[in-house]
Parts: structure tokens; sequence; C-alpha cells
């Protein structure tokens, strides 16, 4: 079956600091990949997605690259911020196209993430 | 912009109480779906539903049911309420997928439930 590994939190950074959130997967056929945050109080938001080898998918500073050889999607942020302080949830899809199961998601654990001035 | 909106922030119920979980979204999205959420375990899926009156069990449907009677309505059950299913449940809705495509899912804020 599908499944998502995440590094453990949580990461603590001061501001300013680089990023990286390590994802591996492993799945059937071509998943689509996404990274979703969740800031503190409420529910998860799209940060960035991936639908195929080598694509890159980038949102407000953050990137990350669908790595089929090494079935990777590192979150990375050159320089982070107080404001970016949330827990972050990389996720799949490999469903079949065509029927209600394309778009179910198998989520990671998530990362919490700590920024302090 | 879409909005995925859930009854309630927070919900506290008795063991046995039957409890019921609302979710409304207005984009008039195909596929929506329950989520429950605990520390070191992430999301994981309860049910979903792909069509109005229709249903799939999700990786933990035990104790759970769901209810879909129009499209952008999604109701969770839980029958007879346990100090196990206290959790954050969230409920996100998303278009139907079509020739490869994987559309986002939205998410609602969650309901905090606790069950003593």
């Amino acid at each position: 079956g599908n499944s998502v590994t995440q590094m453990e939190g949580p990461v603590t950074l001061s501001e300013e600091a680089f990023l990286t959130i390590n994802c591996t997967y492993t799945a059937t056929g071509y998943p689509s990949l996404f990274w979703y945050v969740q800031y503190p109080g409420e529910g998860l938001q799209l940060l960035l997605k991936a639908t195929k080898a080598d694509d890159k998918g980038s949102n407000k500073g953050f990137e990350a690259t669908y790595r089929k050889e090494t079935t990777s999607f590192h979150l990375e942020k050159g320089s982070v911020q107080v404001s970016d302080s949330a827990v972050y949830f990389c996720a799949l899809s490999s469903g079949e196209s065509g029927t209600g199961t394309a778009s179910k998601l198998t989520f990671g654990t998530g990362t919490r993430l700590q920024v302090t001035l | 912009d879409v909005k995925v909106t859930q009854s309630s922030r927070y919900l506290v119920k008795r063991t046995g109480e039957k409890v019921f979980l609302e979710c409304v979204q207005d984009m008039d999205h195909e596929n929506m779906f329950w989520y429950r959420q605990d520390p070191g375990l992430g999301l994981r899926l309860i049910y979903f539903s792909y069509d109005v009156k229709m249903k799939e069990k999700g990786d933990i449907p035990e104790g759970y049911s769901v209810s879909r009677e129009k499209k952008e309505r999604f109701s969770l059950i839980l029958e007879s309420a346990s100090t196990n299913q206290t959790s954050m449940y969230l409920c996100a809705s998303s278009f139907s997928g079509g020739g490869g495509r994987t559309y986002e899912q939205y998410f609602g804020p969650g309901t905090r439930l606790t069950v003593t």
C-alpha cells in the first residue's frame, strides 16, 4: 500500500535559518505529491504540489522537487520566519483516474516547525 | 474563496452519547472526506464520499458512520461515543480526479471532540 515517511519533529530554528524537512514515499504507479501546512488552531491548507517526476512545486519561498529515483519530496526554504511556525504534512495521491479514489490522500505524520527570533 | 465549514470548533460529549459532526462546502465539490488527527499519527481517513448518497470506508471506519444526503453536506456520526474517539476531526472536500489529474483537498478548521 501507499505510505509517507516524514522526519520527526519538532524542528526548532532561528529566524533566517535554512529549512529542510525530509519526506519519502512508497506508492504504486505515478503519484502526485503535496505539502500541506497547518497553522495553530486552523485546518490544513495546500502549500505546494508536484504531479510528475522532476517537477518542482513552490510557494511562499518554499520549494520541493519530485525525485522519483529516490522516492523523495523534501521541503526546503532558504530563510524561515517566525510566521512559518506550523505543522507541515507531506502527502501523496495515487488513485486511479476517473474515479472517486483519484483524490484520496495518504499523509505523513507531520513535522512541527518552531522558528524563534 | 473555497470555504469548508464545520459545525463546532469544540465539543464535549459523554461516553455512550450519539454525536453528529457536520461539514458544509460551498464549491460544488464531488468528493468529501472525514479524517481524525492524533499526535504522532498524522491524519487518518475515516470515510469519504464521491457523490450524494455514496460513501466508502477509509482506513479507520470502525465506530463511525456517515451520511451525505446533499452534495454540499457530509455528516460524521459516532453512534455511541467512546473515550478513544477523543480527537481532532477534520473535514475536507475536492473536485473529482479525471484524466489522471489530482485535485487538492480543501480543509475545514476542525472540531476538537472530547469524550468523557
